[in-house]
């Protein structure tokens, strides 16, 4: 299987935390992105790092990917209430261009 | 900046009736993708657009047809809806192709319940 896999699937921490979620995959990869999903609502793109990428920053978020290993991990730092949401990796395949979604890691931040 | 747009926001069937979703994508963005999300499920891959042919196909049950218009925005046709058609059905979009260095746009959704 070509299915991006994330854990831990639900995570639950004191708001202020560090939280990491980590996604691991089969194929090789064009990129990898990661998305932030609020209850049933759309998915919004948090930041993409290249496969010739090893770690990219975004304000509080910061995200490895380690190719050797075909992982990759998402760290929100010092998180917020409002950082309460799933979040998904998505890989893109360089061998076949297919998009993949990982599984998803369900974050609650408790205040 | 205008972003990917889904019509209807909602919209409520009943068994074996049919629904159409719209999905128009950002300006310039040839390329569309459509997902399925049933409630506490991940996305699943449904089919994908590109200059207005089909570039790639997922899980998408027979009883479904999309395809994509000279403007480049995409319809999700969907037949004898069943129970089990009840998700959240969002699309994304993407300028050229499939390969690219930007991340994909999602639109906000089209939650669809089959009564």
């Amino acid at each position: 299987s070509q299915q991006g896999e994330e854990d831990p699937q639900a995570l639950s921490i004191q708001e202020g935390e560090n939280a990491t979620m980590n996604c691991s995959y089969k194929t090789s990869i064009n990129n990898l992105q990661w998305y932030r999903q609020n209850s049933g609502r759309g998915l919004v793109h948090l930041i993409l790092i290249r496969s010739n990428e090893r770690e990219k920053h975004s304000g509080r978020l910061r995200v490895t990917l380690d190719t050797s290993k075909k992982s990759s991990s998402l760290l929100i730092t010092a998180s917020r209430a409002a950082d309460t949401a799933s979040y998904f990796c998505l890989i893109l395949s360089n061998r076949d261009d297919k998009i993949i979604f990982g599984k998803g890691t369900r974050l609650h931040i408790l205040p | 900046a205008a972003g990917v747009i889904q019509s209807p926001r909602h919209l409520i069937k009943e068994k074996r009736e049919t629904a159409t979703l719209k999905c128009y994508p950002i300006p310039r963005h040839d390329t569309v993708y459509w997902y399925q999300q049933g409630p506490g499920q991940d996305p699943q891959f449904l089919i994908s657009f590109y200059e207005k042919m089909q570039s790639d196909k997922g899980s998408i049950p027979d009883r479904f047809s999309a395809q994509q218009f000279s403007d480049y925005h995409s319809e999700l046709n969907m037949s004898s809806l069943e129970l089990g058609d009840s998700a959240l059905y969002f699309c994304a979009s993407s300028p050229a192709g499939t390969v690219t260095n930007y991340g994909y746009t999602f639109g906000s959704g089209t939650r669809l319940t089959v009564v």
